[in-house]
């Protein structure tokens, strides 16, 4: 079964970091483009940012450029966001999503979410 | 940055009625291949997003056939033939032209 799951979301003060995970199951990090998308609490959703399969190409948010930073692990099948700086505008649910690739950019699974709060 | 605005904010709905939700772009997502790059999501209540449509008709995979998106250019539509109780949630259009990749503000669909 295709699969991600989402974690690492914690209470973190401002100024503080912290790691995200999202591990694939059922598929290849090598072969897919992957997101991460975040929701504050009760709002809509906003694209942080996105890594082409090669694991080196990224993309991200002005929001959080230059403190996030997405990394992989492919003997872990795993993806990362570094989140360094945090600030209290960054608490949100963050979701890891396969990017469908043979569709534009459009996200064929998400993962369940995981939390941060920066207080 | 491409902005997406969505209407309406709010959508009661009769089971079995059809229902339809708007996205317009500030700029055309229209690719080079001839594709938009326009996709619609639902978020169910308590859930992760969930693709409906990707580029701009096209049904994700496991999506029943009353849901139907169309548009070009700048205007997109998603449809609904006859809504069911299961419908319910918050649709999300996406640009996938250029990044920063951008939402709509979002459509919440409630049944009467």
């Amino acid at each position: 079964e295709v699969q991600l799951v989402a974690s690492g979301g914690d209470l973190v003060q401002p100024g503080g970091s912290l790691r995200l995970s999202c591990a694939a199951s059922g598929f290849s990090l090598r072969n897919h483009w992957m997101h991460w998308v975040r929701q504050t609490p009760g709002k809509g959703l906003v694209w942080v940012s996105r890594v082409k399969s090669d694991g080196r190409t990224t993309w991200y948010a002005d929001s959080v450029k230059g403190r996030f930073a997405v990394s992989r692990d492919d003997a872990k099948n795993t993806m990362y966001l570094e989140m360094n700086s945090l600030r209290v505008e960054d608490t949100a649910v963050y979701y890891c999503a396969r990017d469908a690739t043979w569709a534009g950019a459009a996200m064929d699974v998400w993962g369940q979410g995981t939390t941060v709060t920066v207080s | 940055d491409i902005v997406m605005t969505q209407s309406p904010l709010s959508l009661p709905v009769t089971p079995g009625e059809p229902a339809s939700i708007s996205c317009r772009s500030s700029e055309s997502l229209r690719s080079t291949n001839g594709d938009y790059y326009l996709d619609w999501y639902l978020q169910k209540p308590g859930q992760s997003p969930q693709l409906l449509i990707y580029l701009s008709s096209n049904r994700a995979s496991g999506v029943p056939d009353r849901f139907s998106g169309s548009g070009s250019g700048t205007d997109f539509t998603l449809k609904i033939s006859r809504v069911e109780a299961e419908d319910v949630g918050v649709y999300y259009c996406m640009q996938g032209l250029q990044h920063p990749l951008t939402f709509g503000g979002g459509t919440k669909v409630e049944i009467k």
